[in-house]
């Protein structure tokens, strides 16, 4: 059965706190991706990679950065948490061609 | 601001009634998915559609692709319970920035009273 693990259900971090969001994927995807999900706003993309090494901003990357060392892995990071990035997180993987998203259960991340 | 719109944020029926979220996007798509996301849960995908026009159905669900690929539909016939939950459409193009991305609707959210 095919997998996205995220590495936290539940975080809470302090504001100014750096913040790992881990994700993994067992699909050999060459697609990741990290969305954040607010009520009334859907799902918004901070970053995708389509390769190794290869990273790209989405619509709304200010804040974080990501890392993809190795195809199976896709992390996001919160260099200085604020509280509004106090957030679910969901991570995804596709093959090529942007078709079928595999999610992630979800990080729920309060930052206070 | 939102690339995809979808319409309405919210519905509630009772059950049998049926059902119908509608997304429109300023851009023409290469493809078109939909989502379901059950409280508590995290997004599955239910289908994909491709060509201009293109119509698909899965038992009660009926899915629509517009003409111009800029629109799409989802349509439930007589609701049932098992239906609560938000439905996304998420529209694939060439967005700004030069590479093609999968952008979410802001989805409906679905209540059904028995």
């Amino acid at each position: 059965d095919v997998k996205v693990t995220q590495s936290s259900r539940y975080l809470v971090k302090r504001t100014g706190e750096k913040v790992f969001l881990e994700c993994v994927q067992d699909m050999d995807h060459e697609n990741m991706f990290w969305y954040r999900q607010d009520p009334g706003l859907g799902l918004r993309l901070i970053y995708f990679s389509y390769d190794v090494k290869m990273k790209e901003k989405g619509d709304i990357p200010e804040g974080y950065s990501v890392s993809r060392e190795k195809k199976e892995r896709f992390s996001l990071i919160l260099e200085s948490a604020s509280t509004n990035q106090t957030s679910m997180y969901l991570c995804a993987s596709s093959q090529p061609g942007l078709g079928e998203l595999f999610f992630g259960e979800g990080s729920r991340l309060t930052v206070l | 601001g939102q690339q995809v719109m979808q319409i309405p944020q919210y519905q509630h029926v009772q059950e049998g009634e049926d059902f119908t979220t509608y997304c429109n996007s300023s851009t023409t798509l290469s493809n078109i998915q939909w989502y379901k996301q059950r409280p508590g849960g995290h997004p599955v995908f239910l289908i994909q559609l491709v060509k201009s026009g293109e119509v698909k159905k899965q038992k009660r669900l009926t899915f629509q692709f517009g003409e111009a690929k800029k629109n799409s539909s989802l349509h439930i016939t007589a609701t049932q319970t098992t239906d609560v939950g938000t439905y996304f459409c998420a529209g694939a193009a060439l967005f700004s920035g030069g590479y093609n991305k999968l952008i979410f609707g802001a989805g409906t959210r679905l209540a059904v009273h028995p």
